[in-house]
């Protein structure tokens, strides 16, 4: 079964370093999106990508870079980790003309950043 | 004021009670309205979608827009345990599958 999958699960990192989120989806989805979730924020948008070599940035984007290179994989890296980027961050894939209802979301990975 | 405002509760209520759960939005060109439930550390997962205004049946669950006072909701009927959840509202612009923009979640809690 197609799939969208986020790695690691759980991340602890050190003011500082660089850290990379990887999001990887096997849907053939053309759209990937990256998103992190703070208590009292919702979900705010950090950067997404409409296709290979495509990106663009979203509500939240300092501090964070991504690129594509395939059709399959947008890792997500903070350059930089600082405490204020301690979330929840989700990884989202989409077609367009398949509709909203293939708007699928991965399982998220922790980061706490000391 | 952000795009979208949810109350982000908690709420909570018995088994069978009735569930509204409800989000405002400021931006007028939104087509698209969501509905995502949340478990506890799971990503989010589609409930139902709809467009512009009026309704929208799903078993349990109805989805309303008022375009005119920029509103909508979700109704919960007989609601169960397996309920409790964060319900997040989400919109967009078209249904190309592009950028959503989410309120910030009601988390629901129902008791047996």
């Amino acid at each position: 079964d197609a799939e969208i999958t986020q790695s690691p699960r759980h991340k602890i990192t050190e003011t500082g370093r660089q850290v990379t989120l990887a999001c990887h989806q096997t849907w053939n989805h053309n759209n990937m999106f990256w998103y992190r979730q703070d208590l009292g924020h919702g979900l705010r948008l950090i950067h997404y990508s409409y296709g290979v070599h495509d990106t663009n940035k979203g509500e939240v984007s300092d501090g964070y870079s991504v690129s594509r290179s395939n059709t399959e994989d947008l890792p997500l890296t903070l350059e930089s980790a600082a405490s204020s980027q301690t979330s929840v961050y989700f990884c989202a894939s989409s077609e367009p003309g398949q509709g909203l209802d293939g708007y699928t979301f991965g399982s998220g990975t922790r980061l706490t950043v000391v | 004021q952000k795009e979208v405002e949810q109350d982000p509760g908690p709420l909570s209520v018995p088994e069978g009670a009735i569930v509204s759960l409800n989000c405002t939005y400021s931006n007028s060109a939104f087509q698209y309205f969501m509905w995502y439930r949340q478990y506890s550390r799971k990503g989010p997962e589609l409930l139902m979608y709809t467009y512009s205004s009026g309704n929208k049946e799903d078993g349990r669950f109805t989805a309303q827009v008022d375009k005119s006072s920029k509103y909508i909701s979700l109704f919960i009927r007989d609601s169960q345990p397996s309920d409790s959840a964060t319900y997040l509202c989400a919109m967009t612009l078209n249904q190309a599958g592009t950028a959503l923009i989410f309120g910030k979640g009601t988390t629901l809690s129902v008791s047996s």
